[in-house]
């Protein structure tokens, strides 16, 4: 059973553009909720990441949204990049329970120049 | 990077056989959890040591275990290897004082053939 479920599979924007990705989680036991970004050959690095106390963070280009009521999160980069290009994964993990993450199945972007 | 660094990179080993990979973590982090990647998926957890004890594990056999060394090393041991079996490892350790914040290798790519 996925606990972190994640659309779309794979995205496509034009360089400047706006890129989203969206994830809903049903366990209700999540209190954060991290964003990886993954190039090829490489181990996932994070990004950006919130707890559920808040509806909105934001980090340079990288914003998350946070709606807890429906349980979804979604990724927004601003002025998507080339350097963009790579696999994006959102997570979640439970109360003291460190570094156990529950990963989405992941997005792969690709902006075009 | 972050300072996590596995080994080996690349990995062939044949069905049945045994395999040992390893982690070597920063200085001061505690805990570290190991992840499989299947091509095309996310990463899925398959334990995670606090202080050189198991602290929690994923929908994972037996013959998957690990160890971790007071040295901030780890091994992820796989007995009886299957087809399956091939993916992408992945470490993740963290410090004690943020234990969400996860440093992730570049991982081990096994092949079982």
């Amino acid at each position: 059973q996925q606990q972190v479920k994640q659309s779309p599979q794979s995205l496509i924007v034009q360089k400047g553009g706006i890129s989203i990705i969206n994830c809903a989680y049903e366990n209700t036991a999540f209190d954060y909720f991290p964003w990886y970004q993954q190039f090829p050959g490489k181990g996932p690095a994070l990004l950006i990441a919130i707890r559920p106390d808040v509806s909105e963070k934001k980090e340079g280009r990288f914003t998350i949204s946070f709606n807890k009521s429906a349980k979804q999160f979604s990724l927004h980069i601003m002025d998507s990049q080339p350097g963009d290009s790579a696999t994006y994964f959102c997570a979640a993990s439970a109360l003291n329970t460190g570094n156990q993450f529950y990963f989405g199945t992941g997005t792969s972007l690709t902006v075009i120049p | 990077e972050t300072g996590v660094t596995q080994s080996p990179t690349h990995l062939i080993k044949t069905r049945g056989q045994q395999v040992t990979l390893r982690c070597s973590s920063q200085s001061g982090h505690n805990t570290v959890s190991w992840y499989q990647q299947a091509l095309g998926q996310g990463p899925q957890f398959i334990f995670q040591y606090y202080r050189e004890e198991e602290n929690g594990r994923g929908n994972f056999p037996p013959r998957f275990s690990g160890l971790q060394f007071p040295n901030y090393s780890s091994e992820l041991n796989v007995n009886a290897l299957e087809l399956d079996d091939s993916a992408l490892y992945l470490c993740a350790s963290s410090p004690t004082d943020r234990p969400t914040e996860a440093f992730f290798g570049q991982g081990t790519r096994l092949t079982v053939v």
